[in-house]
C-alpha cells in the first residue's frame, strides 16, 4: 500500500498572491496529477508528469505551473490567486497510464 | 478529443430500489479504459470498479458495469441502494494519452 499527503490542507490566499500546493506520494508511482474540483463542475486536470521531470498541460492549465522535482513530488503553483476563489485541488498518482488514480486527501483554497 | 457524458447531474431513490447511472463516452481509441469513482462527502474520490474488456460485466462492492463498445457506454447499477450509496460517482475515460478524461459526475441520494 501507499498514501498520498498534500500540503496546506486549507490554503487562504490574497488577490494577486502566488501560492504553492503540495503532493508526496510513496506509491513509487510514475505519473501524478493535479486536478481541481469546484462544485457542479467535476474534476478537471490542470497538469500531469509522466515521469520525473517532465510536465504536460491539462485542460485548465492557464494561470498555474507545476514542477516534478522528483518522482514522489509534484508541485502545484497558482501564479496569480483570483479574488473570491474557492476550489479543492487534488492530486493522484498511477504506475501508468490506464492504471487506477490514487487520490491524495486535497487542499482548500479560499482567496480573500 | 476523448469525452464522457453523465447525463444526470442529481438521481434520488428510496432505500432498497435499484440504481442505475449512466455513462457514454467518445473516442477513437479502439481499447479505452472506463472506470467508476465514488466520492463520499468531505473524502477524497476512489476507484469503484473499471473495465477494459468488452461485454464482460466488472463488479465490486454490490455495484456492477459492463462496457459495451458498441454503443460506448458503461453505465453502473446496482439491484438495491443503502443509505450509505449516497456520494458523488464519475465515470471516466483513459484513452492512450496517459490522462483521465472525467465526466461531470452524478450525485446519488438515497432517502429512507
Amino acid at each position: 500500500g501507499g498514501i498520498i499527503t498534500q500540503t496546506p490542507k486549507f490554503l487562504i490566499g490574497q488577490e494577486g498572491q502566488k501560492l504553492t500546493l503540495k503532493c508526496q506520494q510513496n506509491f513509487n508511482h510514475d505519473t501524478m496529477y493535479w486536478y481541481r474540483q469546484d462544485s457542479g463542475k467535476g474534476l478537471r486536470l490542470i497538469y500531469y508528469s509522466i515521469t520525473e521531470n517532465d510536465l504536460q498541460k491539462g485542460d485548465l492549465s492557464e494561470g498555474y505551473d507545476a514542477s516534478r522535482e522528483k518522482k514522489s513530488s509534484f508541485s502545484l503553483t497558482v501564479t496569480s490567486a483570483q479574488k473570491n476563489e474557492m476550489a479543492v485541488f487534488l492530486c493522484a498518482s498511477s504506475m501508468a497510464k490506464q492504471d487506477t488514480q490514487y487520490f491524495g486527501p486535497g487542499t482548500r483554497l479560499l482567496v480573500l | 478529443g476523448d469525452s464522457v457524458t453523465q447525463t444526470e447531474g442529481l438521481v434520488t431513490l428510496t432505500e432498497g430500489l435499484p440504481v442505475m447511472l449512466n455513462c457514454t463516452y467518445q473516442t477513437i481509441y479502439s481499447n479505452p479504459f472506463l472506470f467508476w469513482y465514488v466520492q463520499h462527502l468531505n473524502e477524497s474520490p476512489r476507484l469503484l470498479l473499471k473495465s477494459f474488456t468488452d461485454n464482460k460485466r466488472t463488479e465490486h462492492q454490490g455495484f456492477h458495469a459492463t462496457l459495451h463498445k458498441s454503443s460506448s457506454s458503461f453505465h453502473l447499477q446496482k439491484s438495491s441502494a443503502q443509505l450509505s450509496d449516497s456520494a458523488l460517482y464519475y465515470c471516466a475515460l483513459s484513452g492512450n494519452q496517459g490522462k483521465l478524461i472525467f465526466g461531470q459526475g452524478t450525485k446519488l441520494s438515497i432517502k429512507p
